[in-house]
C-alpha cells in the first residue's frame, strides 16, 4: 500500500524565508497529490492539487511540484508569514479512490 | 455558504459503551469520508461514500465500526464497546465528487476512559 512520509520534524524558519516542505510517496506514482493545512483543533483546509502530469503548481505565495522520478513533491511558501504557522499535510490519492495522508510537518515562521 | 459540520465537537465516555458521531456535509456533495487522527499523527482513513454506490469500508480498524448514510446526505459512524485505544480525533469530510479537493469539518474529539 501506499506510504506518504513527510519532515518527521517540526520545521522553524524566520520571517520573509521561503519555506520548504517535502513529501515523499514509497510505492505507486499517483495520480495527483494534494496539500492541506491544519491548525490546531480544527479540521484541514485544502490548498492545492497537483497532477502527475504537472511539474509544477503556483496560488499566490505557494508552489507545489511533482517530480515522479524522485517520487517528491516539494511544498513552497515564500515571503513566509508567521500567520503561515500550522501543520501541513501532504496526501496521495489512491486506487480506491480515497486519499492517504503523510503525517505532517509542523511549520513555525518566526517573527 | 456552511460547511461540513459534526457533532458533538467533545465526547467522553466510559471504555465499553457505544458512541456514535455525526457528520452533516456540504448540501449537493455525493463524496463523504470518514478519517481518524490520533495525536500527533496524520489522518488514518476509516470509510468512504459515493452516491449510491456500496461504501468503501476497507480502513475501519475492526467490526465494532461502522457508518450509514441516510438519503445521500447525513453520515453516522457508531462505534460499539469503545476502548481507549478508539480515543482520538474522528473528521469527517465531504468532496462534489470523488478524486476532488476535500472540505473538512471541525472533527469529534472522542476521549474513552
Amino acid at each position: 500500500s501506499q506510504k506518504i512520509e513527510q519532515n518527521s520534524e517540526a520545521l522553524n524558519i524566520q520571517e520573509g524565508k521561503t519555506a520548504t516542505l517535502t513529501c515523499n510517496y514509497t510505492n505507486y506514482s499517483p495520480a495527483y497529490l494534494q496539500w492541506y493545512r491544519q491548525d490546531p483543533g480544527r479540521g484541514p483546509v485544502f490548498l492545492l492539487l497537483i497532477r502527475e502530469n504537472e511539474k509544477e503548481k503556483r496560488k499566490e505565495r505557494l508552489k507545489v511540484t511533482f517530480d515522479t522520478t524522485l517520487k517528491q513533491s516539494l511544498f513552497h511558501i515564500t515571503a513566509s508569514q508567521p500567520a503561515d504557522s500550522a501543520t501541513y499535510l501532504c496526501a496521495s490519492s489512491g486506487s480506491a479512490r480515497q486519499l492517504t495522508f503523510g503525517s505532517g510537518t509542523q511549520l513555525t515562521v518566526l517573527p | 455558504g456552511a460547511g461540513v459540520s459534526q457533532s458533538p465537537s467533545n465526547k467522553v465516555t466510559e471504555k465499553g459503551k457505544d458512541v456514535e458521531l455525526r457528520c452533516d456535509p456540504i448540501s449537493g456533495h455525493t463524496a463523504l469520508y470518514w478519517y481518524r487522527q490520533s495525536l500527533g499523527q496524520g489522518l488514518e482513513f476509516l470509510i468512504y461514500f459515493q452516491g449510491n454506490s456500496a461504501p468503501d469500508k476497507s480502513g475501519l480498524p475492526s467490526d465494532r465500526f461502522s457508518a450509514e448514510r441516510t438519503g445521500g446526505s447525513v453520515s453516522t459512524l457508531t462505534i460499539q464497546r469503545t476502548q481507549q485505544e478508539d480515543s482520538a480525533v474522528y473528521l469527517c469530510a465531504s468532496s462534489p465528487h470523488s478524486n476532488n479537493e476535500q472540505f473538512f469539518g471541525p472533527g469529534t474529539r472522542l476521549t474513552v476512559l
